[in-house]
């Protein structure tokens, strides 16, 4: 079964800051897919990135990077110019190909600072 | 367009009741998802239901647990006699099933539900 571990439950950054939260995840499958997700406090989930294994090349989207390591099994999301809307619960995710299960890890607490 | 969206809001009961949450998925969606959410834990998948095949029901953690899906539509989560343990955020998903890679799941906000 594969399992996703977020191991910092909270964190915290200065606004226009930089962030990194850490995700490893444990699969021996090759075809999968891995997401970040920010839970703002009215709970609704929103996808932030994704990552398609198959892909070497990390993914970005505009102030949100991941720094993807396949032989390391490690996917880490980095927030550049931290800002107060970013605060958040954030879930690393992972999706095995063919499947419609995502496994989540257990979050991370951001907290930005003005 | 709208979104997900989940009824009640909020939910308290007594411990032993059954209770009804309810999910809207998007319009045209052909794949429901149903989620829950405990205290200081990541989200754990209950069941999936896609077109007019059987729902995959492999995450219900007990036959207290049951869902059905109406005409390919809404959604109703269902739990008998509940239990303390059972005090947990309910977030469905949708997704529209296009052959792709994967199919992203789009959630709603969530049931939170109380069991004094």
């Amino acid at each position: 079964a594969q399992t996703v571990t977020q191991s910092q439950p909270e964190m915290s950054v200065q606004e226009a800051e930089t962030v990194t939260l850490s995700c490893t995840y444990d699969t021996s499958e090759n075809n999968y897919y891995l997401f970040w997700y920010k839970q703002p406090p009215s709970r609704q989930m929103i996808l932030v990135i994704r990552q398609e294994a198959y892909k070497q090349q990390n993914a970005t989207e505009n102030r949100f990077s991941v720094n993807f390591q396949k032989a390391a099994k490690s996917f880490s999301l980095k927030i550049s110019d931290s800002q107060l809307g970013d605060t958040a619960m954030y879930f690393c995710a992972f999706l095995l190909g063919g499947s419609e299960k995502l496994v989540f890890g257990k979050g991370t607490k951001l907290t930005v600072n003005p | 367009g709208a979104g997900v969206s989940q009824s009640p809001s909020n939910k308290v009961t007594e411990k032993g009741k059954d209770v009804e949450l309810r999910c809207d998925p998007i319009s045209g969606h052909t794949a429901l998802y149903w989620y829950r959410q405990s205290l200081g834990q990541g989200l754990e998948f209950l069941i999936y239901f896609q077109g007019n095949s059987a729902p995959d029901k492999s995450g219900l953690p007990s036959d207290r647990f049951s869902a059905e899906r109406t005409g390919g539509s809404v959604s109703t989560l269902t739990i008998q006699r509940t239990q303390q343990e059972d005090s947990a955020v309910y977030l469905c998903a949708s997704s529209l099933v296009q052959g792709l890679r994967y199919n992203e799941q789009f959630f709603g906000p969530g049931t939170r539900l109380t069991v004094l």
